[in-house]
């Protein structure tokens, strides 16, 4: 199985807003909405931030909001801030009951 | 509070096999309908799943692994684990381990910190 496609970098000025793409295929992303999204610091492990395309686990911020339109889903974050440069990931269960994480993603806020 | 904590060796030489330990501590591991996991990531690399624990008890592998790896459960101890076989340099990464809802397959939810394990002889 292929890993999703995200960009390599994406950069946003504090305030503004900026989306993250993962692009997978009708045997993951577009096939369940079981899309997650995480976000990784520099030497820390990875927390979740969006599961089920949509929702936010408790305790994080309303500026995270995801979506999915075909085999390509989407990461948007709102009122950028300094403390969400960091690596995203989003993953995709499969249709062979496997799981793929995307390439990653480096936000840096300018 | 649920608390997840890998351990094992952090030197494994080639071609032998990585055994790793992710103990659960703050809830039981057959409490409710959880499953088990482990990813790993390559130094500067990304996530790559490696394999899941249903609650139900079937386990699934990542197609590339599947031939060397193994996932088993000690509900005694509460404890799974994690067993790579035929281990080389491209097995060097950090491996964590992880709980989601079951039968959700909504997403990793909780999070270990993380071990590292290096394959050099």
């Amino acid at each position: 199985q292929s890993a999703l496609t995200q960009p390599a970098s994406v950069s946003g000025s504090p305030g503004q807003s900026i989306t993250i793409s993962c692009t997978g295929t009708s045997s993951d992303v577009g096939r369940y909405n079981h899309v997650s999204w995480y976000e990784q610091h520099p030497g820390k492990a990875p927390n979740l931030i969006i599961y089920d395309v949509i929702n936010r686990p408790s305790g994080v911020s309303n500026r995270f909001s995801g979506s999915k339109s075909g085999n390509t889903a989407s990461l948007t974050i709102s009122g950028l801030q300094a403390e969400d440069e960091a690596d995203y990931y989003c993953c995709a269960y499969t249709t062979i009951d496997t799981y793929v994480f995307g390439t990653g993603t480096r936000v840096t806020v300018l | 509070q649920l608390r997840l904590q890998e351990s094992g060796p952090g030197l494994v030489k080639p071609s032998e096999t990585l055994s790793l330990t992710c103990t659960v501590s703050g809830d039981s591991i057959t409490s409710g309908r959880f499953d088990w996991g482990w990813i790993r990531q390559a130094p500067g690399k990304g996530l790559e799943w490696i394999g899941t624990l249903y609650y139900g008890g079937a386990i699934y592998y990542n197609p590339s692994l599947k031939s060397r790896v193994t996932i088993s459960v000690d509900t005694s101890e509460n404890q799974f684990f994690l067993k790579l076989n035929s281990v080389t340099a491209a097995d060097t990464a950090i491996y964590y381990c992880a709980r989601e809802p079951g039968p959700s397959n909504s997403g990793w939810h909780t999070w270990g910190q993380g071990t590292l394990a290096t394959v050099s002889s």
